[in-house]
């Protein structure tokens, strides 16, 4: 079945930073996959998607691309923020699409 | 922007209680489901629902759950008999369309504490 492997944190960087979280998939025909996040005492929220090989997904400065040769789909982001303090989830649906696997989680903290 | 609203979003409980966790999903959204993430760990699909019925169902969701779509609006997941492993933080989400191609809209979720 479809399955997710993302890389364990947690993650500390500075204010300024580069970002890279690793996700890598495992999947029966080319699903989109899906970056959520989650801020302290919050739900999920998507993040970025992209939706076939070679898409490249990107929101609020982070940027995802869709690498089907290495079964990939690092997030990035050049400068990180304070703000962007939280756990990210890489994602991909089954292959009915009744639902998800999310991988485990990265948590990111930045340090002013 | 459009939210999915869950209530309460603390709920403590005996355990063997029965407890309801309620969401009102985004209004034209057709397709539900729950989620729960028990602290620290993975987010785990609880269900999936849609067209009045259940789409597909993990293996977590055994005999003691169900949820239902009263009305137009809530989507309700039960848990009959609460175990103390029952504490998590459960989400519900919707979608428009079918969430492998677009994503959910996650709730902030419902902390189940079970004493």
């Amino acid at each position: 079945g479809n399955s997710v492997t993302q890389m364990e944190g947690p993650v500390t960087l500075s204010e300024e930073a580069f970002l890279t979280i690793n996700c890598t998939y495992t999947a029966t025909g080319y699903p989109s996959l899906f970056w959520y996040v989650q801020y302290p005492g919050e739900g999920l929220q998507l993040l970025l998607k992209a939706t076939k090989a070679d898409d490249k997904g990107s929101n609020k400065g982070f940027e995802a691309t869709y690498r089907k040769e290495t079964t990939s789909f690092h997030l990035e982001k050049g400068s990180v923020q304070v703000s962007d303090s939280a756990v990210y989830f890489c994602a991909l649906p089954s292959n009915t699409g009744n639902q998800f696997y999310f991988g485990t989680g990265t948590s990111l903290t930045v340090i002013p | 922007e459009p939210e999915v609203t869950q209530t309460p979003s603390h709920q403590v409980t005996q355990m063997g209680q029965e407890v309801i966790l309620r969401c009102v999903p985004i209004s034209n959204h057709l397709y539900f489901y729950w989620y729960r993430q028990i602290l620290g760990q993975k987010v785990e699909f609880l269900v999936s629902f849609y067209n009045n019925e259940i789409s597909e169902k993990s293996e977590i969701f055994d005999d003691q759950f169900s949820v239902e779509r009263p009305d137009g609006s809530n989507f309700t997941l039960k848990i009959r008999s609460t175990k103390l492993e029952d504490s998590a933080m459960y989400f519900c989400a919707s979608s428009t369309n079918r969430g492998s191609d677009y994503g959910y809209t996650f709730g902030s979720g419902t902390r189940l504490t079970v004493v």
